[in-house]
């Protein structure tokens, strides 16, 4: 079954604390993408990743850090630099010479 | 820079009668677009893209969107709407493939669509 799995589906975040959320692919895609998505604001960009241990920061980089150690895995770690983190995180990934994005299923993060 | 308006945060339609989403964008480059739908706490779904080509596309779901380059838009139809066709739907722009593969997408600021019976 292929596609692009986010885990947890929810999380707790307590003040002061780093969260790691998931996000694996098994459609061979190269190119990997976290955004943040905040009621009516649209979603965001944070990093993305072209190649294994290769990343960019996107448009909202702060307080947010993660790894591209495998092709098939690009975990996003929400620091506590990150004052205000909660939100519904999406990973999206495509192929190198492909134009469209595709979606996981989201992280709620609430803070406690 | 790339940027994309969404002017009608919410649509409130009847079951079975048309509907249009409209969505203006602004870019110095040629453009891909995009219309991706979300239902409530999922991801997103590709609605349908416009790369080249005819300005007419069509998509799922019976949602068709039209290219006008002169007027920078790309709003989406539907010539009759059911209740399930209840989600938010989000306009996008994107810049060719980036050197190194992949792309950046700029995203609308969403729009609800709410069918009523």
């Amino acid at each position: 079954d292929g596609g692009i799995t986010q885990s947890p589906k929810y999380l707790f975040r307590k003040e002061g604390q780093n969260v790691t959320l998931s996000c694996e692919q098994n459609l061979n895609h190269d190119a990997m993408y976290w955004y943040r998505q905040d009621p009516g604001q649209g979603l965001r960009l944070i990093y993305y990743s072209q190649i294994v241990n290769d990343f960019q920061k996107g448009d909202i980089a702060e307080g947010y850090s993660v790894s591209r150690e495998k092709k098939e895995s690009f975990p996003l770690t929400v620091t506590s630099a990150q004052k205000n983190p909660t939100a519904f995180y999406l990973c999206a990934t495509n192929s190198r010479a492909g134009e469209t994005q595709y979606f996981g299923p989201g992280t709620r993060l609430l803070v406690l | 820079a790339q940027s994309v308006t969404q002017l009608d945060s919410q649509v409130p339609v009847f079951e079975e009668a048309p509907v249009e989403l409209r969505c203006n964008y602004s870019s110095s480059v040629s453009v891909y677009l995009f219309w991706y739908v979300q239902y409530p706490n999922q991801g997103l779904q590709l609605l349908l893209k416009y790369l080249s080509g005819s300005t007419l596309v069509k998509g799922i779901n019976g949602f068709e969107a039209e290219f006008n380059k002169s007027q920078t838009s790309f709003h989406l139809r539907k010539p009759s709407v059911h209740i399930s066709d209840t989600a938010e739907y989000f306009c996008a722009v994107s810049t060719p493939v980036l050197t190194g593969g992949g792309n950046k997408l700029t995203f609308g600021t969403g729009t609800q669509l709410k069918v009523e019976l």
